[in-house]
């Protein structure tokens, strides 16, 4: 199994330039997120899906857009960059909720940096 | 409003001395309690987790401290070691009602153990 994993590694982008990242699972993972990585800041959730076809805003929703058609896949988009979207942003995916299913297990990470 | 509250941000403790991170919750409804480390540019791994049916859980050198009633758990690393050293954060989620899904995060605490 690969995990989860996340591509780009790192992206520079201009400000009001718009891109996905990508997320993908091999763990038939019903649940998926994605973080925001700030210093001082811990992991703020910004979506999160508990299926296909299933999202929902989390604490820091504003300037990025999900979706999620398959189980495997949960791209985020950033639909007009901003200095202040400057992060590394990482995503998750879990089993379930319910006792001894709900570990997350963290992709590696994409370090943006919105010029 | 911050779900889960961590201190302290940053400790330094010597080689074989004993670390401990406490954090604390608002909302009742939380029935999960993980603590997951991070190594500068990886992603956040699970270390250990707790439900409140017990007030304690111990994995090798690590330990969860729960207090259910006061609304808070703390992480104990006993002989603290120079490879313990990174970013410890806690948690919080539930697998039922609003929260389901989410996993709230303290802020971390960036742990260094000296030689």
């Amino acid at each position: 199994n690969a995990g989860v994993t996340q591509t780009p590694k790192f992206q520079v982008l201009k400000t009001g330039q718009s891109m996905t990242l990508q997320c993908a699972q091999d763990m038939n993972h019903e649940y998926m997120s994605w973080y925001r990585q700030d210093p001082g800041m811990g992991l703020r959730l910004i979506h999160y899906s508990v299926g296909a076809g299933i999202t929902d805003q989390g604490e820091v929703p504003n300037g990025y857009n999900v979706s999620r058609s398959t189980t495997e896949d949960f791209p985020l988009r950033l639909l007009s960059a901003a200095p202040s979207q400057t992060s590394v942003y990482f995503c998750a995916s879990s089993y379930s909720f319910t006792s001894g299913q709900e570990t997350q297990y963290f992709g590696p990470g994409t370090r943006l940096l919105v010029l | 409003q911050q779900q889960v509250k961590q201190s302290p941000q940053s400790l330094i403790v010597q080689k074989g001395g004993i670390s401990i991170i406490n954090c604390a919750y608002e909302n009742t409804a939380f029935d999960y309690f993980p603590w997951y480390q991070q190594f500068p540019g990886k992603g956040p791994a699970l270390l250990i987790a707790i439900r409140p049916d017990v007030s304690e859980k111990k994995e090798g050198r690590f330990t969860i401290s729960f207090n259910k009633s006061a609304k808070q758990f703390s992480l104990h690393i006993m002989d603290s070691q120079p490879g313990d050293s990174a970013t410890y954060f806690c948690a919080a989620g539930s697998d039922r009602g609003s929260t389901l899904g989410r996993l709230y995060f303290g802020r971390g605490t960036q742990l260094t153990v000296w030689p």
